[in-house]
């Protein structure tokens, strides 16, 4: 199960950080990918951790502008998103992968960002 | 970068059987993950590499990949099957693999 933190209303230029709380799996045997859908619009992927060495990989359209970390002691993941746009309007999405470079099995509930001035 | 693409919708009455292609350059020699997305709710898995069906998924959904086209199959269209359909693959073709979701294809229920 994957349990991510509540809605986020930010102003532009403004920074974000979504938790997203893993149990009764083990932690550290999974990599875990943030997914968007902004209003409207498609799936988005953004990047993914590996949470047992925590190697990162970002998509290159955020790369300048995300962390991806783990607190491993608290089976928690977080995705900080930086400079925030309007644009950024949408819902985030933490994801298992069930296996490396493959399918997300679990998915946490998705917390909505909402950047507005 | 690898693209993926999707019909923006497809119509199907109940009972009936809805194809999804997704559509992508070489796709038969990718593997295929399919998710069903409803309004409000996270994504759900209903395929993965290509045929294989998660527990708790129905029989009536399957999956095929050949050519440049993969294949969401949902047989037997119920009213709950309503919802917008994802295909998803990992680009591997460069140093920095990254995952990729196609366009998505909105299946309405007659």
């Amino acid at each position: 199960q994957l349990v991510q933190s509540g809605t986020e209303v930010k102003k532009p230029g403004a920074s974000v950080k979504v938790s997203c709380k893993a149990s009764d799996y083990t932690f550290t045997s999974y990599g875990l990918s943030w997914v968007r859908q902004a209003p409207g619009q498609g799936l988005e992927w953004m990047g993914w951790i590996s949470v047992y060495d925590g190697y990162t990989s970002y998509a290159q359209k955020f790369q300048d502008r995300v962390t991806m970390s783990t607190d491993t002691s608290t089976s928690t993941a977080y995705m900080e998103l930086r400079g925030l746009r309007s644009d950024d309007t949408a819902v985030y999405y933490c994801a298992r992968e069930g296996r490396a470079l493959s399918f997300f099995d679990y998915w946490g509930q998705g917390t909505p960002v909402i950047v507005s001035s | 970068s690898y693209v993926l693409t999707q019909p923006p919708s497809v119509s199907v009455a109940p009972g009936e059987t809805a194809r999804i292609p997704c559509g992508g350059n070489n796709i038969g020699s990718e593997s295929v993950h399919w998710y069903q997305k409803r309004p409000g709710r996270a994504p759900v898995l209903v395929i993965y590499y290509d045929t294989d069906r998660p527990s708790g998924i129905p029989e009536r959904f399957s999956g095929s990949n050949s050519g440049n086209t993969a294949t969401l199959i949902i047989s037997r269209v119920e009213a709950g099957d309503e919802a917008d359909y994802y295909c998803q693959v990992w680009d591997k073709t460069t140093d920095h693999p990254g995952c990729v979701f196609g366009t998505g294809t909105k299946v309405t229920v007659l």
